[in-house]
């Protein structure tokens, strides 16, 4: 069974804040992914990554920042965290021989900026 | 670029009763396509996927087939019970035809209630 482990699970930080969400995959998957969801709607891409040491923009980067130093490990960096970036994020990967690009979640991150 | 679909925001229904959500996409190559569902306060997961044009796929009393000649891949259930209340979102992937540097696509999302 694929595994993405995210820490940590919920966060409350304060407005100007740095805020660090990590990801960790055991799947073997060149493929990370980090998205945000705000209550009751949909999924936004924010970072994604493709192989180590390499990030690419999503849809919504502005205001984030995203690490990959290993296959296994993805970070999404929030330099000055704002009211706006409270929401739920989810990181993801996907890859392996067969690759159909189906998506293996996280149990998602909880954040609330005060 | 790619692009999904989904036309119902909400749909509301009384248990027992058959549901169709409705998926259409748009991309250059040959696409996998997706439907996840999200219950509540929990992380999206794979409830079905297909590549192969007029097959139909089936998991969990839901099933979809993806016909690539009105480029659509709609959900279905014969009778809704009152687990089926979540997020139902529709994905894309070209993954294998287009090559790297790679995004999926997702639709908004469908929110299904179902009513006692």
């Amino acid at each position: 069974e694929a595994a993405v482990t995210q820490s940590p699970r919920s966060k409350v930080a304060v407005t100007g804040g740095k805020v660090t969400l990590s990801c960790h995959q055991t799947n073997n998957h060149d493929y990370m992914y980090w998205y945000r969801q705000d209550t009751g709607h949909g999924l936004r891409l924010i970072h994604y990554s493709y192989v180590a040491d390499s990030t690419e923009k999503g849809d919504i980067p502005d205001g984030y920042k995203a690490s990959r130093p290993s296959q296994e490990n993805f970070s999404l960096i929030l330099e000055l965290a704002s009211l706006s970036q409270t929401a739920v994020y989810f990181c993801a990967s996907s890859g392996g021989q067969a690759n159909t690009g189906q998506l293996y979640f996280g149990e998602g991150s909880k954040l609330t900026v005060l | 670029g790619d692009s999904v679909t989904q036309t119902e925001g909400l749909v509301t229904l009384t248990k027992g009763l058959p549901v169709m959500l409705n998926c259409t996409y748009q991309t250059t190559y040959s696409p996998f396509l997706f439907w996840y569902v999200q219950h509540l306060n929990e992380a999206p997961k794979l409830l079905l996927k297909s590549s192969t044009d007029n097959k139909r796929t089936e998991h969990q009393g839901f099933y979809a087939t993806l016909h690539k000649s009105s480029s659509s891949f709609h959900l279905q259930k014969s009778s809704v019970q009152l687990s089926d209340s979540a997020l139902y979102f529709c994905a894309l992937s070209d993954l294998l035809t287009s090559g790297g540097n790679y995004k999926p696509t997702f639709g908004k999302g469908t929110s299904l209630v179902v009513h006692p």
